[in-house]
């Protein structure tokens, strides 16, 4: 069965990089993209961008174009999403989802002094 | 980008009753409108696909309707297990957006 499966909860000081981890099982990973979307605390949620795992093209979100990479390693099938620069206003739940059917489990980031 | 805009924020009611929730896009998606549940601490749950689709699992007293720009789900006949918040989704884009979110509340 399809199952994405995330890094851990990350504590990061203000300025900070993150780098989170999204690893696929039970599909062909090269024939699916992977979005990635985050919610804040009692927010709604927020999309991110979306990595192509075939040839590793990306669409990034205007707000976070230049602070946010995504990446793919096709041999371990895990995709990973780095968040560089990071402000309070990034601690969140981020996901990871192959398509509206298959989410990750969420991975909290908290972001704090 | 594409504006989802969702109604209402929130709601109240009590087992049983019939609910509607709406999401309007800002441009037509045809079908492409999927809705979530969410309760807290979880990953989104996929209710519905391709504005009417019910997904696999997905109790009966869920519907999807719509298409262009107005959809809708409502739960026929709400259950203690249902209140938690709701969230329309287009997937038209790759640019996923989503709606603001309907809480449903116990009345």
């Amino acid at each position: 069965q399809v199952q994405l499966v995330q890094s851990g909860a990350e504590v990061k000081k203000p300025g900070a990089s993150v780098k989170v981890s999204c690893k696929a099982s039970g599909y062909i990973f090269t024939s699916y993209g992977i979005s990635w979307v985050r919610q804040a605390p009692g927010q709604g949620l927020e999309w991110m961008g979306w990595i192509s795992a075939y040839n590793g093209n990306t669409n990034y979100a205007q707000k976070l174009q230049g602070r946010v990479t995504m990446t793919t390693d096709t041999s371990t099938s895990t995709a990973y999403m780095e968040l560089r620069s990071l402000r309070s206003d990034d601690t969140a739940v981020y996901y990871c989802a192959r398509d509206e059917y298959y989410w990750g489990q969420g991975t909290l980031v908290t972001v704090s002094s | 980008d594409i504006q989802m805009t969702q109604s209402p924020s929130s709601l109240s009611a009590s087992v049983g009753d019939r609910v509607t929730i709406t999401c309007r896009a800002s441009q037509s998606i045809s079908s492409y409108l999927n809705w979530f549940q969410q309760k807290p601490g979880k990953a989104p749950d996929l209710l519905i696909y391709a504005a009417s689709s019910l997904q696999s699992g997905v109790p009966s007293r869920f519907s999807g309707s719509g298409s262009g720009t107005d959809f809708a789900l409502t739960i026929s006949s709400l259950q203690p297990e249902d209140f938690a918040t709701y969230y329309c989704q287009q997937t038209y884009s790759t640019l996923w957006t989503f709606g603001q979110g309907t809480k449903v509340e116990i009345k």
